[in-house]
C-alpha cells in the first residue's frame, strides 16, 4: 500500500528566510503527487501537483516542489517566507483504484513564521 | 459559486447520539470524499463516492455511513457517537478523482 511521510512535524522559520518541507512517498508506479496548505480554521487548498514531465513544479503563492524518483521525495520550497505562510502543509499521493481514485495524505508539517 | 459547503460548523454530541453531517458541492463534480482530521495524523479517508448511487469505504469507515442520491450532496451519518469520533471532518470534491480536490471549511465535532 502506498504511504506518505512528512518527517518534520513542526518547523519554525524567520520571515524572509527560505523554507523547505520534506515529503517521502512509497508507491509502486509513477506517482501523482500533491501539496496542500491549510490555514488555521480553514479547509485545504492545493498549492501544486506533479503528474509527469518537468520534475520541478511551480505552484501558487511562490511555492515550488521537486520530484526526485531516486529518493522517493517531493520536497516543497519557498525562497522567502512571508508571515502569511504560517499554516499546516500536507503532501499527498494519488492512488489508482478500479473502484475510484483517491489520495493518501501525510501527517502534515506545521510552519511557524517568526517576525 | 459556493464550492463545497458543510453544515454544521460545530457540534457537540453525547455518547450514543446520532447525527448527519451535510456536504453539498455546486461544481458538478463526480467524486466526493469525507475525511477526518486528528492532530498530527493528517487526513484519513472515511468514505468516498465516484458518482450518484456509488459509494465505497476508505481507511476508517467504522461507525459511519454515507449515501449519494444526487451529484451535489454527500451526507455523512454517525450512528451511536463515541468519543473516538471527536475530530474535524472535511468534505471534498473533484471532477475526475486525480485532479485537484476542493475542500469544505470543515465541521468540528466533539463527543462527550
Amino acid at each position: 500500500a502506498q504511504s506518505v511521510t512528512q518527517p518534520d512535524i513542526h518547523i519554525t522559520v524567520s520571515e524572509g528566510a527560505s523554507l523547505e518541507l520534506r515529503c517521502n512517498y512509497s508507491y509502486g508506479a509513477t506517482p501523482y503527487l500533491f501539496w496542500y496548505v491549510q490555514s488555521p480554521g480553514q479547509g485545504l487548498q492545493l498549492l501544486l501537483k506533479y503528474f509527469s514531465g518537468d520534475t520541478l513544479v511551480q505552484g501558487i503563492k511562490g511555492f515550488e516542489a521537486e520530484f526526485k524518483r531516486s529518493q522517493s521525495s517531493f520536497n516543497l520550497r519557498k525562497p522567502s517566507v512571508h508571515w502569511s505562510d504560517a499554516a499546516e502543509y500536507f503532501c499527498a499521493v494519488a492512488q489508482f483504484k478500479a473502484a475510484g481514485n483517491k489520495l493518501t495524505f501525510g501527517g502534515g508539517t506545521r510552519v511557524l513564521v517568526k517576525p | 459559486n459556493a464550492g463545497v459547503t458543510q453544515t454544521p460548523k460545530f457540534r457537540i454530541l453525547k455518547i450514543g447520539q446520532s447525527m448527519t453531517l451535510q456536504c453539498t458541492q455546486d461544481m458538478n463534480h463526480n467524486y466526493m470524499y469525507w475525511y477526518r482530521q486528528d492532530p498530527g495524523m493528517g487526513l484519513k479517508l472515511i468514505y468516498y463516492s465516484v458518482g450518484a448511487g456509488i459509494t465505497d469505504k476508505g481507511e476508517v469507515p467504522n461507525g459511519y455511513n454515507v449515501s449519494r442520491s444526487t451529484t451535489e450532496d454527500f451526507p455523512l451519518r454517525l450512528e451511536l457517537a463515541a468519543p473516538s469520533q471527536t475530530s474535524v471532518y472535511f468534505c471534498a470534491s473533484s471532477k475526475r478523482g486525480l485532479d485537484e480536490q476542493y475542500f469544505g471549511p470543515g465541521t468540528r465535532l466533539t463527543v462527550t
